[in-house]
């Protein structure tokens, strides 16, 4: 069945160093790759989220990139902050609304 | 204030005995769902509804009922709980609609469990 591999599942930094997370799918049709960031006893929250007619996105110190040929995007956080550390998922789907399915979640960890 | 709100966020019960997580959204949203999420295995699916009277089943509905009567509320009923459904549970809505994008908009999620 489809699958959202996502690594690592802890990543710990220094304060202003950079953050990668990477996710792997196995559904070739999927179309829409979102970002969810969920802090300590909160529901998750869209950061970020990218169509596979686009290779890169950015906003401010996050960016998504995507790679379709390798089935592959990742999640870059630049000049981490500690208000940074949180779970972070990302998903995929054919298209919104369609059925979604999160990777497993990576906690960071951003210490001052 | 745009808000999903759940409730109990909290509850402790026991195998069998009938519960109700309700989910209420104040923003007009066509689409709600109801997700699980258990460590190491991410959020999944329990079910979804793209409008009133209109539900399908996600990824594990195994032991879980809907009803969407109206369109802000969509309750999740366990109707005879096993400890196997004690996790952490999150209602979702989005609008539907073109422009809409596929943000998801989370409650604070209801912590369960089942003796």
């Amino acid at each position: 069945g489809e699958n959202v591999e996502q690594h690592p599942s802890t990543l710990s930094v220094q304060e202003g160093d950079s953050a990668v997370i990477k996710c792997t799918y196995s559904d070739s049709a999927s179309n829409y790759f979102p970002w969810y960031k969920q802090e300590l006893g909160k529901g998750p929250q869209l950061i970020i989220d990218i169509r596979s007619n686009v290779g890169e996105k950015k906003d401010q110190r996050i960016a998504v990139t995507l790679n379709k040929t390798a089935k592959h995007f990742s999640l870059h956080i630049t000049e981490t902050q500690p208000e940074d550390s949180a779970v972070y998922f990302c998903a995929a789907s054919w298209f919104p609304h369609t059925k979604l399915i999160f990777g497993a979640g990576t906690r960071l960890a951003v210490h001052p | 204030e745009a808000q999903v709100t759940q409730n109990p966020r909290y509850l402790i019960t026991v195998t069998g005995k009938k519960l109700t997580v309700t989910c209420s959204q104040n923003m007009n949203h066509e689409y709600m769902s109801w997700y699980r999420q258990d460590p190491g295995l991410g959020l999944r699916q329990i079910y979804y509804s793209m409008n009133v009277e209109v539900t399908d089943k996600g990824d594990v509905p195994e032991g879980y009922k809907v009803s969407r009567k109206e369109k802000r509320n969509f309750p999740l009923i366990l109707e005879s709980p096993s400890p196997n459904q004690t996790s952490l549970y999150f209602c979702a809505s989005s609008p539907l609609g073109q422009g809409a994008g596929g943000e998801l908009f989370f409650g604070e999620g209801s912590r369960l469990t089942v003796l």
